[in-house]
């Protein structure tokens, strides 16, 4: 099966840092990759689909890139409510598979 | 706007079997794709499955297979999922999500989309 990988696993910045959560398909998935952010005791939310598209309602500073098989989370200026673990997922043909997760806090 | 609801949190014996409702509330039901993820304590999201209603296809993740049973209820807009023999590595939430269907065809549907709206989650334990 298709393997999501996302790196690092973990990372602490600072309030106003920008901030670059990666994830690597196993293979080619063109753009249909989405990722969400998940806080603690919450349900999953929708950050991103299509790689790039921001999901209605969430903030600007958040934005996606990639296609085929290596993708990038970016947050431009990070702030303290962006504490939470960050999944990555592929959504094309075949299982439906997330990344392992990135955990984000605050320095 | 459209909500999806879960049902309540369940405690089972190991061996036993447990069935998770998604109900939607206001919006149209049979538009969409229905997946059940879930996950367990300290741990990342696992897909189980999706159902498309009107066209009651339903595609398994392999882990799942055999023991996941998806359904829907186009007359209620009220997905389940039943999970068979049940371990206690099935401790969990699991939640149901909203995506879209992409394409069908002579009876046939896919799904190709992002999860754009959850259910709260149910927790589930299995224990002895």
């Amino acid at each position: 099966d298709l393997q999501m990988t996302q790196s690092p696993s973990s990372l602490s910045a600072s309030v106003g840092d920008r901030v670059t959560i990666t994830c690597r398909a196993s293979q080619g998935i063109n753009t249909f990759l989405a990722w969400y952010q998940q806080k603690p005791g919450k349900v999953p939310r929708l950050l991103i689909y299509a790689a790039s598209t921001l999901q209605s309602g969430v903030p600007s500073r958040f934005s996606g890139s990639g296609s085929g098989t290596d993708f990038t989370l970016t947050i431009s200026s990070l702030q303290p409510e962006d504490v939470a673990t960050y999944y990555c997922q592929k959504y094309n043909s075949g299982p439906i598979t997330f990344g392992q997760g990135t955990r984000l806090d605050i320095k | 706007q459209v909500q999806l609801v879960q049902s309540g949190a369940e405690v089972r014996r190991p061996g036993s079997s447990v069935m998770v409702s998604c109900k939607a509330s206001g919006g149209t039901f049979n538009i969409y794709a229905i997946n059940w993820v879930r996950q367990a304590p300290g741990r990342g999201l696992e897909w189980m499955g999706t159902i498309i209603p009107i066209s009651g296809t339903a595609d398994y993740a392999q882990k799942s297979q055999g023991r996941v049973t998806i359904t829907a209820d186009e007359a209620t807009s009220t997905a389940y999922m039943r999970l068979s023999s049940l371990r206690s590595d099935d401790t969990a939430v699991y939640y149901c999500a909203r995506g879209f269907i992409s394409e069908c065809r002579s009876g046939s549907c896919k799904t190709a989309s992002a999860f754009d709206l959850w259910g709260q989650g149910t927790m589930v334990t299995v224990s002895s």
